[in-house]
């Protein structure tokens, strides 16, 4: 079965400051990765995908996640992190096929920044 | 583009009643998706709708239940609330293989 592991609830980091949030996951062949964010009363928002090809992907809001396969990581990062990114952030798995039913989410990172 | 609607923003109710939840894809997205995100448990797949039909369903009782309607947009149904059934209820839409776009949530008291 698939599953989704963000490790760290809760993460504070200062404005200005690099930001790396951590995505493990489960999956029996090649998998389809997402990182979604949350603002309060929001719904979940695309910031970047995988889908296959270069491991390093690019997203919006300055957000970039690297694939690794070997360590079944897909690790969101953002060298600079600005005020109005505290949110928070949804690593998620899915099959290559068969639809977004299949998509597990894991449980959240909440991140504060400080000023 | 409008994104994914969903109505209403906030309903309360009371434990037993019903309540009926609404949302409206993107255009051109024939799939929506319903998700239950209750404090501390994550997102949970609750259905699936595609062309009018139910394809999947999550793992909730049958008192949950949704429909689809001709032109796409979505009804979830909740019978015989409970407590624990407060929640943001999410839906999603997409369209052949684009990712999950999501709606605001409706965001389900039970009192």
């Amino acid at each position: 079965a698939q599953s989704v592991t963000q490790p760290d609830i809760h993460i504070t980091v200062s404005e200005g400051a690099s930001l790396e949030l951590r995505c493990n996951y489960s999956y029996g062949a090649t998998p389809y990765l997402f990182w979604y964010v949350q603002s309060p009363g929001q719904g979940l928002q695309l910031l970047l995908k995988y889908f296959s090809g270069d491991t390093l992907v690019q997203g919006i809001k300055g957000f970039e996640a690297e694939f690794k396969r070997s360590q079944s990581s897909f690790n969101l990062r953002k060298p600079s992190v600005h005020w109005s990114d505290a949110a928070e952030y949804f690593c998620a798995v899915g099959p290559n096929s068969g639809g977004y039913q299949k998509v597990t989410f894991g449980t959240g990172t909440k991140l504060q920044v400080i000023p | 583009e409008a994104g994914v609607t969903q109505s209403p923003t906030h309903l309360i109710k009371t434990r037993g009643q019903q309540a009926t939840l609404r949302c409206s894809p993107i255009s051109g997205h024939t799939s929506v998706y319903w998700y239950q995100q209750a404090l501390g448990l994550g997102l949970q797949f609750l259905l699936w709708y595609d062309e009018g039909e139910e394809r999947n369903r999550g793992n909730f009782p049958p008192r949950f239940s949704g429909r689809q309607f001709p032109n796409y947009s979505s009804e979830l149904n909740v019978n015989a609330l409970e407590l624990e059934d407060s929640a943001l209820y999410l839906c999603a839409s997409s369209q052949y293989n684009s990712p999950l776009h999501f709606g605001n949530g409706t965001r389900l008291t039970v009192t």
